[in-house]
């Protein structure tokens, strides 16, 4: 089993429609990362969580540290939104390692 | 503009050959890090550097090998004992101020064997 598992692993939606992309994770972390990677390939960081909840223009990222589970919602969701998804965890070392997901597809149809 | 530039963008190379990807940034980050990706899988760390003149073996690091003479430049070679170095290749740098811990990537360099 992997350490941090991301579900759906594919997700197709029409535009408008409200997006929900779980992670969970079986390691003690320090902070979760969300990050977003285009179809070139270019990965931005989109927020990193150590408790609560963050928003950001139509995202918002939630994580429940006792349940060890993230949630990355998009709002209105537009054809701009399709990527990559990544969840990736972060701690335990001092060397900066990241832990990751293995991504959600996310598709958006106008 | 600050950031990371990875060069080339895709590279073909015959079995048997090295060949060495280029990764610099001007974020003046200390920290420095090469990932694989490969289809369905989550990105997976080869080598890192925290520093200049230093760096460690990530968690698949057989067949590669890096350098850190300069704080700008970390380039990995792909070495012919690599036995399936077809992949996606991201580099990576670090800030670490205060709160946040966050990395940066690169655009990517997809590398074919051929």
């Amino acid at each position: 089993k992997n350490e941090v598992e991301q579900s759906p692993q594919n997700l197709t939606a029409q535009e408008g429609e409200f997006i929900t992309i779980n992670c969970s994770y079986s390691v003690g972390i320090s902070a979760l990362h969300w990050l977003q990677q285009h179809p070139g390939g270019g990965i931005v960081s989109l927020f990193m969580l150590s408790s609560g909840k963050k928003k950001h223009g139509r995202l918002i990222a939630t994580i429940n540290i006792q349940e060890k589970h993230s949630s990355l919602h998009i709002t209105a969701s537009h054809p701009r939104d399709s990527a990559v998804y990544i969840c990736a965890v972060s701690g335990g070392t001092s060397y900066g390692k990241l832990t990751f997901g293995q991504g959600t597809i996310l598709t958006v149809h106008p | 503009d600050g950031g990371i530039t990875q060069s080339p963008k895709y590279l073909f190379r015959k079995e048997g050959q090295n060949v060495t990807l280029s990764c610099e940034q001007n974020l003046n980050h200390d920290a420095m890090y090469w990932y694989r990706q490969d289809p369905g899988q989550g990105l997976r760390l080869i080598y890192y550097s925290q520093i200049v003149n230093d760096f460690q073996k990530g968690d698949i690091a057989e067949g590669y090998s890096v350098s850190r003479e300069k704080k700008e430049s970390f380039p990995l070679t792909v070495t012919s004992a690599q036995k399936n170095p077809t992949a996606f290749y991201l580099c990576a740098s670090r800030l670490l101020a205060g709160d946040l811990d966050e990395q940066f990537f690169g655009p990517g360099t997809r590398l074919t064997v051929l």
